[in-house]
């Protein structure tokens, strides 16, 4: 079954710190893995998008990684701020383009 | 302006009304989608069309409709809404290209059934 499993479910840091946010799929045929921020009430925001042959993309503060032999990706934050408080959503999406598989997110606090 | 916008942006109704959301976008783009997202859960595709004759039932389509007026314009209709169809709705727009293109998404629309 495809799946895309996120850790940790929740997250609290303080300002000016940094963190890493997993994500663990299952999908095949694979074909892309893309990072989204999602902002309470709002729609998601695309942060990321890597291909199989890409290892990691950076959005800014944003780093992304992909391991596809071991099917395990990661966004890393680096000096958080207040405005990264939001969800960050991963999502794997397989070779045909019509299955994207949405995880449940990991919500992300930061306090000053 | 957005480049996609969503009305209503709020509903509440009652059990058995029939509903429908619409979705328009200025992008371009030929792909459109409409997601549910429910508390705790990730988002879930109910349908998607790559073009104005194509529509496709994603993994929940049971309950749910949908019409695609112009490449523009995609609408979802529920034709008898029920409780459980309580979610936060998205659409979500994105290109063909042979490269994976951003997937654009609406504001959302926050519906209750009652």
């Amino acid at each position: 079954k495809n799946q895309v499993e996120q850790s940790p479910q929740s997250l609290i840091i303080l300002e000016g710190k940094n963190c890493t946010l997993q994500c663990n799929y299952t999908v095949s045929p694979f074909s892309n893995l893309r990072w989204y921020k999602q902002d309470t009430g709002r729609g998601p925001v695309s942060l990321t998008i890597m291909t199989f042959s890409e290892n990691t993309k950076s959005n800014g503060r944003y780093t992304a990684t992909l391991d596809a032999d071991t099917k395990q990706s990661s966004l890393h934050i680096t000096a958080s701020q207040l405005s990264d408080s939001a969800s960050y959503i991963c999502v794997v999406s397989n070779q045909a383009g019509t299955a994207l598989i949405f995880g449940k997110g990991t919500t992300l606090s930061v306090s000053s | 302006d957005a480049d996609v916008t969503q009305t209503p942006r709020n509903r509440i109704t009652k059990t058995g009304k029939r509903i429908m959301l619409e979705c328009s976008q200025t992008k371009g783009h030929d792909r459109m989608y409409w997601y549910r997202q429910d508390p705790g859960l990730g988002l879930r595709l109910i349908y998607y069309s790559f073009d104005v004759k194509d529509i496709n039932k994603g993994e929940i389509s049971d309950g749910y409709s949908v019409s695609r007026q112009a490449q523009a314009k995609f609408s979802l209709s529920l034709e008898s809404a029920i409780p459980n169809q309580t979610a936060l709705y998205f659409c979500a727009t994105t290109t063909s290209g042979g490269a994976p293109d951003t997937q654009y998404f609406g504001p959302g629309t926050r519906l209750t059934v009652l």
